[in-house]
C-alpha cells in the first residue's frame, strides 16, 4: 500500500496570508490527524477527522481549521499567518475506529515558512 | 495530566552499545504507548508499540519495557548501529481520545562507528 502523502512539501508564505495543506491517508484508513512540529514545542496535536467529522481538537487558535472529504483525504487551513506558524505540519492516518487505538502512520510533512 | 516526559534529551553511544530512552506519563487513562523514529527531513516512523497488559515487547533490535505501577516505559536498542542515529519520540494515547497522540520531547540519538 502507498503511504501517507502530503502536498506541497514546502511552502513559503508572507505574514497575514492564508495557506491550505493537503493530506491523502493510507488506503482504507478513515482517520486523519494533524500535528505541528517545532523545535521549541515539539510535536503538538492539532485535530483529528474521522468520517468527515472533527473528532478531536488540540489547543490551537481558531485560525487553524481542517476538513475531511468523503474519500478520507484531508485539508488543513491556516488563516492570517503569523511568524510563529513556521513549522513542519505532519499528517497521520489510522483505521481510527472509536474506542480503540490503532497504529498511526505519518506522512513526510509540509515545511511551512512564514516571512 | 496529559504530559509525557522523555529523557535524556540527547544520547551518544558507540556502535554495538545499548541506548536506553525513558518516558514517564501522568494520566493513568493512557492505554497505548508507541515509539517513533524520525530522520531529518522525514516524518516520524512507527517503530514499536505496547499496551499496559504486557511488561515487555521485542521487535527485532528494539525492546519496550513497561512499568505500569511506576507509570514509566523505556526503549532499548540492542546492538546499535550508526544507521540508528535519529530522533526518537515516545507517545501515549487513550481509547476515548481516538487517534490523538501525546508526544514526549524527543531524544536525539547518535551512534558513533
Amino acid at each position: 500500500k502507498a503511504g501517507v502523502t502530503q502536498t506541497p512539501r514546502y511552502l513559503i508564505k508572507t505574514r497575514g496570508q492564508q495557506v491550505t495543506l493537503s493530506c491523502s491517508p493510507i488506503s482504507g484508513h478513515r482517520s486523519v490527524s494533524w500535528y505541528q512540529q517545532t523545535p521549541g514545542q515539539g510535536l503538538q496535536f492539532l485535530f483529528e477527522y474521522f468520517s468527515e467529522t472533527q473528532r478531536n481538537k488540540g489547543n490551537f487558535p481558531g485560525r487553524f481549521s481542517g476538513r475531511q472529504f468523503s474519500n478520507s483525504r484531508s485539508e488543513m487551513n491556516v488563516s492570517t499567518l503569523e511568524l510563529g506558524d513556521s513549522a513542519l505540519y505532519l499528517c497521520a492516518s489510522s483505521l481510527g475506529h472509536r474506542d480503540s487505538n490503532y497504529e498511526q502512520y505519518f506522512g513526510p510533512g509540509t515545511r511551512l515558512t512564514v516571512t | 495530566q496529559q504530559q509525557v516526559k522523555q529523557s535524556p534529551q540527547s544520547l551518544i553511544v558507540q556502535k554495538g552499545g545499548i541506548p536506553i530512552i525513558n518516558c514517564a506519563y501522568e494520566n493513568t487513562a493512557f492505554d497505548y504507548f508507541p515509539w517513533y523514529q524520525q530522520f531529518p527531513g522525514k516524518g516520524p516512523a512507527l517503530l514499536i508499540a505496547i499496551r499496559p497488559d504486557v511488561s515487555e515487547k521485542k521487535e527485532g533490535r528494539f525492546t519496550i519495557s513497561f512499568n505500569k505501577s511506576a507509570k514509566q516505559f523505556s526503549l532499548h536498542i540492542m546492538d546499535s548501529q550508526p544507521g540508528d542515529s535519529a530522533t526518537y519520540f515516545c507517545a501515549a494515547s487513550k481509547k476515548t481520545s481516538g487517534s490523538r497522540l501525546t508526544f514526549g520531547e524527543g531524544t536525539q540519538l547518535t551512534v558513533n562507528p
